[in-house]
């Protein structure tokens, strides 16, 4: 079983949408988990990071999680074309390390 | 602005010929990591730094070697590059303190011909 398990896509939503990225992670002591959105060619760069459970919200972007499922997710409210991209869920695993899931491919359609 | 700085950004090799990569960082950050991306694959570690204690990965190559001089800069080392060593380095830092928040610079887009 992979540690950070994540649906490759594409997830295709409509401009003004809301998309809906989830993760799954397998090792039960992780403590913080983080999103990075990267595009084609590009470095991943930070969105949005949670260490608790429930939801964090900032701007269109929230997190949910849930630590007893093991199961991260990203919301995108209001999507827009320039939100197409890799996903990518990474989740600290030990000490100074985090463990990538593979990403989601977002394509949001005008 | 703090930042991550990668050079090159488009590194281009021939086979078994070694090169350089380097991340310098402004962020005053204590661990600095390399990881390797490959097209449509998660990042994966090579090794990274705190401070000046070095951690290799179990599965890095012998191939792959890094070196920290001091705090704002990092290398990595590929001494024999292979065409499988083609591929986007990526250099991230963080604070071991904390949450532990990764941040990345641009990358290097490395060819090996």
């Amino acid at each position: 079983q992979k540690e950070v398990e994540q649906n490759s896509g594409p997830l295709s939503v409509p401009e003004g949408a809301i998309a809906s990225l989830n993760c799954t992670y397998s090792d039960r002591v992780s403590q913080s988990f983080f999103w990075y959105r990267q595009y084609s060619g590009k470095s991943p760069e930070l969105i949005m990071s949670i260490y608790s459970n429930g939801d964090k919200e900032d701007g269109r972007f929230t997190a949910q999680l849930n630590k007893a499922s093991q199961y991260v997710s990203l919301l995108i409210r209001d999507s827009q074309p320039s939100d197409s991209a890799t996903y990518l869920c990474a989740v600290r695993t030990g000490f100074q390390k985090l463990v990538f899931g593979t990403g989601t491919r977002l394509l949001v359609s005008p | 602005d703090a930042m991550v700085i990668q050079n090159p950004r488009y590194q281009v090799t021939q086979f078994g010929k070694p090169v350089t990569l380097s991340c310098s960082q402004t962020l005053n950050h204590n661990v600095m990591y390399w990881y390797q991306q490959k097209s449509s694959q998660a990042p994966k570690l090579l090794f990274h730094y705190y401070d000046k204690d070095f951690n290799n990965e179990a599965d890095t190559p012998d191939n792959f070697q890094s070196r920290r001089p001091n705090t704002s800069f990092c290398f990595l080392d590929i001494r024999s590059p292979g065409l499988g060593d083609a591929a986007m380095y990526l250099c991230a830092t963080g604070e071991r303190e904390g949450q532990e928040t990764q941040y990345f610079g641009p990358g290097t887009r490395l060819l090996v011909l």
